[in-house]
């Protein structure tokens, strides 16, 4: 079963902000909220995570909810470049030995 | 440093053949992980790794064995390739568990006839 879950596709306009919604509500205590995007053709990247805080690095900003059950990707300042599947997971921060489990993702398109 | 690198990027195999996809990380991460990928698809966990001599399943491990002797490689092995098979492989390894990115490589294209 899937852990967390995002919309399909998300369409936004190039240089305008975009943000991501992702929904975990089973997440546990000890989960780290992970994003990663995969532009066509390439294996995923690491995008940025975070546990209980907001962070920020330089490709985009995460926003996590007072409950942690949500969380949203923020990219300040979309570009074509941006245009990707980008996943949102949970990863054990407790020690456990799961494996990690990738949705669909939501494919984000960027208009000109 | 090379991270994850996978080969081959390409193959292309008859139903019944057997192959191995190699997976090598040169980060000394205790995690590693496969998954296979079909077109419009999300990414589907076959076997991961969590330190040398350690392996378990994930959600779609039928078809394939896997072993880690060493920390640094992680191959998959299809024992007798079915067109189902016909997928983009992905190896991917992180430092430790707990709240440490993961390193994609950058696929193996597999075609099965």
């Amino acid at each position: 079963d899937a852990k967390t879950t995002q919309p399909n596709s998300m369409e936004s306009n190039e240089e305008e902000p975009v943000h991501l919604p992702c929904n975990h509500s089973t997440i546990s205590g000890t989960d780290y909220i992970h994003w990663y995007r995969q532009l066509p053709s390439q294996g995923p990247e690491y995008v940025i995570h975070g546990l209980t805080s907001n962070v920020n690095n330089r490709m985009a900003s995460l926003a996590i909810a007072e409950d942690r059950k949500s969380s949203t990707l923020i990219l300040h300042r979309a570009t074509l470049r941006d245009a990707a599947v980008y996943y949102c997971i949970l990863r054990d921060g407790g020690g456990g030995a799961d494996g990690l489990t990738f949705g669909k993702g939501t494919h984000l398109i960027i208009q000109p | 440093n090379a991270g994850v690198t996978q080969t081959p990027k390409f193959q292309v195999l008859k139903t019944g053949q057997s192959m191995t996809l190699q997976c090598a990380q040169d980060m000394n991460h205790e995690y590693m992980s496969w998954y296979r990928q079909d077109p419009g698809m999300g990414l589907r966990l076959i076997h991961y790794s969590v330190g040398a001599g350690i392996t378990d399943q994930g959600e779609v491990p039928n078809g394939y064995n896997v072993s880690r002797s060493t920390t640094e490689d992680f191959p998959l092995r299809l024992l007798s390739a079915a067109p189902s098979q016909t997928s983009v492989y992905f190896c991917a390894s992180s430092r430790t568990l707990a709240g440490e990115k993961l390193f994609f490589g950058s696929g193996t294209q597999l075609s099965v006839l």
